[in-house]
């Protein structure tokens, strides 16, 4: 079974820093997406970002962009110039690319984020 | 395209009494997921469909959990003889075929008394 470990309960930036988050996981298969979700309090979860593991060019989207080492299993996400509204619970997520199979999300523990003015 | 609906936001009720939710998918979505988020954990894989065929359940639903998918188009979950331990955060979340990302609802927040 996969897993998803985010080692790092709480972190706090300084408004226009930049921060990152990490993520490992664990699995035998080869072909899988990686996720990065943003949970802001009492708001639905949004998708942040996405990586491909058969992709070697780490996904960027605007100031977001991830660090994804597919031998080392870990899958890092960077957020630049930190703003108020970044602030938010992060979790990163696997999912299984098998043809036969729900391709249901495997989410880590989370990163609360807190971004200081 | 309004999002993935979740009713109702929010449920509290006794121990020992049944509980049923519901999710409106975005229109289009056949495949339909339903998670179980606890206090300062991530979401677990509950349950999931494929048009009206439940394809997948998790370990984690008992047999006092059903879940329905009638047509292909709404989500009931239903929750015989709630205990504590049932208190969570139920979220449903639905995607296009084809490795198309899960769009999740708001999210049924179940306390139980």
């Amino acid at each position: 079974a996969q897993t998803v470990t985010q080692s790092q309960p709480e972190m706090s930036v300084q408004e226009a820093e930049t921060v990152t988050l990490s993520c490992t996981y664990d699995t035998s298969e080869s072909d899988y997406y990686l996720f990065w979700y943003k949970q802001p309090p009492s708001r639905q979860m949004i998708l942040v970002i996405r990586q491909e593991a058969y992709k070697q060019q780490n996904a960027t989207e605007n100031r977001f962009s991830v660090n994804f080492q597919k031998a080392a299993k870990s899958f890092s996400l960077k957020i630049s110039d930190s703003q108020l509204g970044d602030a938010a619970m992060y979790f990163c997520a696997y999912r299984s690319e098998m043809i036969q199979g729900a391709q249901k999300l495997v989410f880590g523990q989370g990163t609360r984020l807190t971004i200081n003015p | 395209d309004t999002g993935v609906s979740q009713d109702p936001r929010h449920k509290i009720t006794k121990r020992g009494q049944n509980v049923t939710f519901r999710c409106d998918p975005i229109s289009e979505h056949n495949r339909l997921y339903w998670y179980r988020q606890t206090l300062g954990q991530g979401p677990e894989f509950l349950t999931y469909f494929q048009n009206e065929a439940q394809l997948e359940k998790s370990r984690l639903l008992s047999d006092r959990f059903s879940a329905e998918r009638p047509k292909g188009s709404f989500s009931t979950l239903e929750i015989q003889r709630t205990e504590q331990g049932d208190s969570a955060m139920y979220l449903c979340a639905s995607s296009l075929a084809n490795n198309q990302p899960q769009h999740f609802g708001d999210g049924t927040r179940l306390s139980i008394l």
